[in-house]
Parts: C-alpha cells; structure tokens; sequence
C-alpha cells in the first residue's frame, strides 16, 4: 500500500527561527511532490510542488526532494505566527494524490 | 491558482436524512474532480473520483449507494450523502486539478470544505 509519513508533531519553533518539515514516502515511481498547508478548520492550500530532485525555492520556502532517498521537506525561513498550521506532504503516484496526516507547526512568539 | 467553490460550508441534518454538498469550478472546466473526507486530526482520505459525464470512481470501503456522485456538467460536481448517520459527521472536500498543470502533474486546488454534522 502506498503510504506517505509524517512527524505528527506538534513542531514548536521560535519566531524567526527556521521551521524543518519532513516527509517520505514508499512509492517509488512518484513524479510529483506537493506541501499543503492547512489552517485549523480550513481547506488545504497548496504552498509548494516540486518535481525533480534538489531544491526549489518560493520566498521564504524552501521545498527538497531525494528521490533515490524517498524523502521530501519543507524549510520555513523567518517563521511567522501565521505559519502555524499543519502542513501536509502529498504525492503523487499513478493518477492519485496521496496525503500524508500532517505536521502541526507551532510558531512561539 | 484555480478557483474551486463548495457549497455550503456548514450543515446540520437529523439522521437519516440525505444531504448535498456542491463543488464549482469557477474559472476553468474541470472533467474530473475529487471528493476528500477527513476526521478531526486525521488526513485527507480520498473517497472518489467524479468523472463528467460518466460514472464515479470509488474508493475501496467508500460505499457508493451511500455517497452518490453526480458531476453532470465541466465545472459542478455534487456528492449527496444519504441516510447520514452520526459517523457520517466529517469534514467533506472537494478538489479540481490544476487545469495549467504540465502534464499529468497538476496540482489539485480544494474548496472551501464543508463541515457535516449528523445528529
């Protein structure tokens, strides 16, 4: 079966601070690679996709991805209060889009 | 991105009643959408596929006699829960894929959700 893991957390990191967000996954033919975050009682927003290995960056995110290690993260740069949320990994395999259950990040003032 | 509109946001409905949730796409077709349900602190389990013009695709243990699908034109897809039950209550999402997306890799835009509370 084809699973995506997470650190359910909660990840406590200081404002300003950098925020690590890790995910793997066990299907190996996965081409794309999708963070969702995903405030509480709200629908996920897509944040970042990345589709080959290395890094990928959109302002103060960082997304990257090993392929040959099967793992994707997320860097948060300057974290903010209104980073707090659960972050989602997703990945997609065949024509689904698999989700992982989420990191919460919790950013300390 | 993609705009994606689910109606409504809220409902409460005595069991055994029947309720429909609607999902839009706004501003672009959309032949296939996907209906998500998740559970307090639990992630995002995909139920089905709505597929425009022809039948849904369900996902293994979703039962579709209970959750029926009908996604009749390019950008409405509906899922009518019936016979709701208290276990029913969930939070119910749909979502449309990117239709800029290259290739087969198009990122899926959700709706706002919509909260289902069966008593």
């Amino acid at each position: 079966q084809k699973e995506v893991e997470q650190n359910s957390g909660p990840l406590s990191v200081p404002e300003g601070a950098i925020a690590s967000l890790n995910c793997t996954y066990s299907d190996r033919v996965s081409q794309s690679f999708f963070w969702y975050r995903q405030y509480s009682g709200k629908s996920p927003e897509l944040i970042m996709s990345i589709y080959s290995n290395g890094d990928k960056e959109d302002g103060r995110f960082t997304a990257q991805l090993n392929k040959a290690s099967q793992y994707v993260s997320l860097l948060i740069r300057d974290s903010q209060p209104s980073d707090s949320a659960t972050y989602l990994c997703a990945v997609k395999g065949d024509d689904k889009i698999i989700f992982g259950k989420g990191t919460r990040l919790h950013i300390l003032p | 991105g993609a705009v994606v509109s689910q109606h409504p946001s809220r409902v409460i409905c005595k069991s055994g009643t029947s309720v429909k949730i609607e999902c839009r796409s706004l501003d672009f077709q959309a032949t296939t959408m996907f209906w998500y349900r998740q559970f307090p602190k639990q992630s995002l389990m995909l139920m089905a596929t709505s597929n425009e013009g022809s039948k849904a695709t369900y996902e293994q243990g979703v039962e579709k006699d209970k959750f029926l699908i009908n996604h009749a034109s390019l950008t409405l897809s509906t899922l009518t829960v019936t016979s709701a039950h208290p276990e029913d209550s969930s939070f119910y999402i749909c979502s449309a894929r990117d239709p800029e997306g290259r290739g087969n890799t198009g990122e899926l835009f959700f709706g706002e959700g919509s909260r289902l509370t069966v008593l």
